[in-house]
């Protein structure tokens, strides 16, 4: 079945440093891709998402680019913030209602 | 407003006692959703409502149950909850079609002793 492998658990930068968290999925067809942020206490919120190969979704600094042939939507932000401390999930839906997602990836920014 | 609640937030239960856990949305959506979370897991999605049609996931078909006695409202219901039962429980909705965007409550932290 489809899925989708953030391979960093966990990430820990100081403020302004730049940030990547590596999101790569596996699918059948062609997948709608997101990205969702999930701060203390709260639910996840929807942060953006993408659906076609090359589009660039982004939101708050943080960007992602679809990339189809690398199975690929990492997450990009040029200058974290203390504030950006929180779970960032990956996700992909292949149309039906059914949200896949990744393990998650634990941000920690330091003073 | 894109609010979803859920409660209780925390819920403490014995083992073999039913469970019974509240999700309310505002924002008129069709499609409201149940995942299970666990420490270091994926979010695990247990079953969704479609307007008053409710789809569960083949494993979870038997061990969780779910009433949406209107369009607003959804609960999740376990029988007889067991040690494996204790995880976070998020609510979500979405308007309807693939692929949308969903809204989550801040969830429900069930531990079963």
């Amino acid at each position: 079945g489809d899925s989708v492998t953030q391979t960093e658990g966990q990430v820990a930068l100081s403020e302004e440093d730049f940030l990547t968290i590596h999101c790569n999925y596996s699918a059948s067809g062609y997948p709608a891709l997101f990205w969702y942020v999930q701060y203390p206490g709260e639910g996840p919120q929807f942060l953006f998402r993408a659906s076609r190969d090359k589009e660039k979704g982004s939101s708050r600094g943080f960007e992602a680019t679809y990339n189809k042939e690398a199975t690929s939507f990492h997450l990009q932000k040029a200058s974290v913030q203390e504030s950006d401390s929180a779970v960032y999930y990956c996700a992909l839906s292949d149309g039906s209602w059914q949200l896949i997602f990744g393990s998650g990836t634990q941000l920690t920014v330091m003073p | 407003d894109t609010t979803v609640k859920q409660n209780p937030r925390y819920k403490l239960a014995r083992v073999g006692k039913p469970v019974n856990l509240i999700c309310s949305q505002t924002m008129n959506h069709d499609t409201m959703y149940w995942y299970q979370k666990k420490p270091n897991q994926a979010p695990k999605l247990l079953l969704f409502y479609y307007d008053k049609i409710l789809n569960r996931e083949a494993d979870t078909f038997e061990k969780f149950q779910s009433s949406r006695p209107n369009n607003s409202f959804c609960s999740l219901y376990i029988g007889s909850a067991g040690l494996e039962y204790s995880a976070m429980y998020l609510c979500a909705s979405s308007s309807p079609g693939g692929a949308r965007e969903q809204y989550f409550g801040p969830g429900t932290r069930l531990t079963v002793l």
